[in-house]
């Protein structure tokens, strides 16, 4: 079975200061795929960054990175530059296989970002 | 812009009725699931559709069921409502075609129920 874990208490930085959300993540299976979402209050589910398994590099999205370290299962996501509407939820999230075959999708607790002027 | 929407926003039931969420999503996402998002958890899985069929489920009981149409939108009925129902209900869609972070959300759909 999929687990994604993600421990951290709600996390501050200050504005324009970068800040690494931690993930970690359990799965037998040798395909897969990684994601970021960031939810606001309102609810609305935003892709931030995707990762497959087989991918040789760290995924980038303008100020988002995720560091994939394999061996360790982990996924952490690094913004850069963090502005006042980081503020939200964060989650992390894993797929099995790399294709759009399949949207099913384990999400870990998430971790409460705040951005402080 | 996901190219996804959901109805209604927002909704209040009362416990042992039932509830139709709709999700409708742009041409060529032929896959559909569908989550449960209580307050302060991640979302839950409730089950998958892919071509009209319902392809995979999560935990949940048969109460939960679920349609998928040709033009690629779908629902998701909820029979017997219970108090622990209350939760946002969140449509996900997916390209089986296309490999990687095809993976777009609703706005996802408030439930009340009292």
């Amino acid at each position: 079975a999929q687990k994604i874990t993600q421990t951290q208490p709600g996390m501050f930085v200050q504005e324009k200061e970068a800040v690494t959300l931690d993930c970690t993540y359990d799965t037998s299976d040798p395909s897969y795929g990684l994601f970021w979402y960031k939810q606001p209050s309102s609810g609305e589910m935003i892709f931030l960054i995707y990762q497959g398994s087989y991918d040789q590099q760290n995924a980038t999205e303008g100020r988002y990175s995720l560091n994939f370290q394999k061996a360790r299962k982990s996924a952490n996501l690094v913004i850069s530059a963090s502005q006042l509407g980081d503020s939200a939820m964060y989650f992390c999230a894993m797929r099995e296989g790399t294709t759009g075959a399949n949207s099913k999708l384990t999400f870990g607790k998430g971790i409460t970002l705040s951005v402080r002027p | 812009e996901t190219g996804v929407t959901q109805s209604p926003t927002h909704l209040i039931k009362t416990r042992g009725q039932q509830v139709t969420l709709r999700c409708s999503s742009q041409s060529g996402h032929n896959t559909v699931s569908w989550y449960q998002q209580a307050l302060g958890q991640g979302p839950q899985f409730i089950f998958q559709y892919y071509r009209e069929e319902e392809n995979g489920r999560g935990n949940f009981p048969p109460r939960f069921s679920g349609l998928q149409f040709p033009n690629y939108s779908s629902e998701l009925n909820v029979n017997a409502l219970e108090l622990d129902d209350s939760a946002l209900y969140l449509c996900a869609t997916g390209d089986r075609v296309f490999p990687g972070n095809t993976i777009y959300f609703g706005e996802g759909s408030w439930l009340t129920v009292v």
